[in-house]
C-alpha cells in the first residue's frame, strides 16, 4: 500500500531533551529507509538511512531504529537543539527492481518544536 | 557536492497560463529525477519519475498532459504546469539520483529547495 498524506502530528520538547519520532511504514517489501528533515519553505534534507538487514544505525546525535516485524521506524535525536525544529519525514523504498525502483514513499511527517 | 537547484524558487501566475519549473543537478549527473508535490502541512507526494532520454513515468492520478516533464540532459529536468488553475497552487520539489558507474543505484536522492507556485 501507499502512505497517504495526513495532517502532521507534533512533538514539543525542551532544549537538551532527547526526541523520539516514530514512523509506521506500509510496504513489507521496502528494504531501504531514510529520515529527512524539512525546514519551512525548503526541500527535504537527508539525515540518516538504514537498510533492512540492520535494526539500528547511529549518526551524529541521531539514531535510527528499524523493526521490520511491526513495520516501524524511529528517529532518536540526542540533546535536541532549537535548530532541530523542523518537520521530519521517514521515507521507504525498495531496490527490488521493476517499476518501483528507487521511488520513495514518504510518511506523514512529524513537526518537531524545540523550546529554548 | 550533490547539490540540486530549482528555478524559480517561487512563481505567481494567472489562471490559464503555463509555468515551467527547472530542476538541475549542479555537480553530478542524474540519470533519474523525481518530481513531488507538497501541500501545506502535508507530506510529499510523488508525481512522476523522469528518466534522461525517455518519457516520464507518472503516478496514478497525475495528469501527464497537464504536468509535462522533460529530461533532456543528465543535469536538467523540467516540469511544465500547463493551463494552471488555483488548485495547482502547491510546493513542487524535485530530487535527483546520481549516476554511478553508468547506472543509478536507486538509493541516494538529493532534493532541490522547492518551487512555490501560486495560481491566481
Amino acid at each position: 500500500g501507499e502512505s497517504v498524506g495526513l495532517h502532521l502530528p507534533t512533538l514539543s520538547v525542551q532544549e537538551g531533551d532527547n526526541s523520539i519520532i516514530n514512523c509506521a511504514y506500509s510496504n513489507s517489501a521496502s528494504d531501504y529507509f531514510i529520515w529527512y528533515k524539512q525546514e519551512s519553505g525548503k526541500g527535504p534534507q537527508f539525515i540518516i538511512d538504514i537498510r533492512s538487514n540492520m535494526d539500528k544505525r547511529q549518526g551524529q546525535r541521531v539514531t535510527v531504529l528499524l523493526n521490520k516485524t511491526v513495520k516501524h521506524l524511529s528517529l532518536q535525536i540526542a540533546a535536541t537543539q532549537p535548530g532541530d525544529s523542523a518537520v521530519y519525514f521517514c521515507a521507504e523504498t525498495s531496490n527490488a527492481g521493476g517499476t518501483s525502483y528507487g521511488k520513495l514513499t514518504f510518511g506523514q511527517g512529524t513537526i518537531l518544536t524545540v523550546h529554548p | 557536492g550533490a547539490v540540486v537547484s530549482q528555478h524559480p524558487s517561487r512563481v505567481i501566475c494567472k489562471s490559464g497560463t503555463s509555468v515551467k519549473i527547472e530542476c538541475r543537478s549542479l555537480d553530478f549527473q542524474a540519470t533519474t529525477m523525481f518530481w513531488y508535490r507538497q501541500f501545506p502541512k502535508k507530506s510529499l507526494m510523488l508525481m512522476a519519475t523522469s528518466n534522461e532520454g525517455s518519457k516520464a513515468t507518472y503516478e496514478q492520478g497525475v495528469e501527464k498532459d497537464k504536468f509535462l516533464i522533460n529530461h533532456a540532459s543528465l543535469t536538467l529536468s523540467t516540469l511544465t504546469v500547463t493551463s494552471a488553475h488555483p488548485e495547482d497552487s502547491s510546493f513542487y520539489i524535485c530530487s535527483a539520483g546520481p549516476r554511478t558507474s553508468g547506472t543509478w543505484g536507486g538509493e541516494t536522492q538529493y532534493f532541490g529547495p522547492g518551487t512555490r507556485l501560486l495560481v491566481l
